[in-house]
C-alpha cells in the first residue's frame, strides 16, 4: 500500500496561467476527493468522484476549476486563468465505498502547494 | 449551511498530561465524525472516526460523541512533545448523502515539555 499520492508537490505560477495537478488514489479505493486548504483555515471539499463519475461538485468550485477521473484511477485537478486568490494547498483524499451505509474513511495525500504570483 | 466549529486555540498542555480537544456541528444528519492531526506544512493524517455515541478508544487516543448535543471529542492522555500540531475535526452525513468531509479550522496544540 504506497498511499496518496500528489503531483507535482510544489507549482509556481504567474497570474493569468493554467496549471494541472494529478492524484493517485490508494490502488483499491474507489472514491477520490479533490480539497483546498489555505493558511489558518480547515481544508473545503471541491469535489469528489466515484470511479470515474463525478458526483458532487462544491460551490467552491468555479467554472475556471475543473476535475477529471477519466479511468477511474488517477484524477487531475485544473485551473484555469489562474488568479493569486487559487494560492492554496490542493490535497486529494481517497477512500474505499460500497453501499449506501458504508461510512468510508478519507486518507490524504501530500498536498500541492499553489502560488500564483 | 454546514458548519463545524473548533476553538483555534493554541492550547497549551504540559507533558504527561492529558490535552482535551472538542468541537461542535451544526448538521443534525451527520453520521461520521474524524479526528485529523496536521503537522505545519503537512497534509491532515487520521487520527480517529466515531459513529456511534460513546466513547472510542485508541491507544493514547479516545473520541467522545453526542449526537444530541452535536459535540465530538478527542482526549490525548500521556501528552508527548510529538503530539503537538494542529488537531482538525471533520464531519459528513455517510449513508449515502453529501460525502464531502466538513472541517473545522483546528485546534492548534502545544504540548510543554
Amino acid at each position: 500500500d504506497t498511499g496518496v499520492s500528489q503531483d507535482p508537490r510544489h507549482k509556481i505560477t504567474k497570474r493569468g496561467q493554467n496549471v494541472t495537478f494529478r492524484c493517485d488514489p490508494i490502488s483499491e479505493h474507489n472514491r477520490l476527493y479533490w480539497y483546498r486548504q489555505t493558511l489558518g483555515q480547515g481544508p473545503e471539499f471541491l469535489t469528489y468522484f466515484q470511479n470515474e463519475a463525478q458526483l458532487e461538485k462544491s460551490r467552491l468550485l468555479s467554472d475556471r476549476f475543473s476535475a477529471e477521473r477519466p479511468k477511474g484511477s488517477f484524477s487531475t485537478l485544473e485551473i484555469q486563468r489562474t488568479e493569486q486568490g487559487d494560492s492554496a494547498m490542493y490535497l486529494c483524499a481517497s477512500s474505499s465505498h460500497w453501499g449506501s451505509s458504508s461510512t468510508d474513511t478519507q486518507y490524504f495525500g501530500p498536498g500541492t502547494r499553489l502560488t500564483v504570483l | 449551511q454546514k458548519e463545524v466549529e473548533q476553538n483555534s486555540g493554541p492550547l497549551s498542555v504540559p507533558e504527561g498530561a492529558i490535552a482535551s480537544l472538542n468541537c461542535t456541528y451544526s448538521d443534525r444528519v451527520s453520521q461520521s465524525f474524524f479526528w485529523y492531526r496536521q503537522y505545519s506544512g503537512k497534509s491532515p493524517e487520521l487520527i480517529m472516526s466515531i459513529y456511534s455515541n460513546g466513547d472510542k478508544e485508541d491507544g493514547r487516543f479516545t473520541a467522545q460523541l453526542n449526537k444530541a448535543s452535536q459535540y465530538v471529542s478527542l482526549l490525548i492522555r500521556d501528552s508527548q512533545p510529538s503530539d503537538s500540531a494542529t488537531y482538525l475535526c471533520a464531519v459528513n452525513e455517510g449513508g449515502g448523502g453529501a460525502d464531502g468531509l466538513t472541517f473545522g479550522k483546528g485546534t492548534h496544540l502545544i504540548i510543554q515539555p
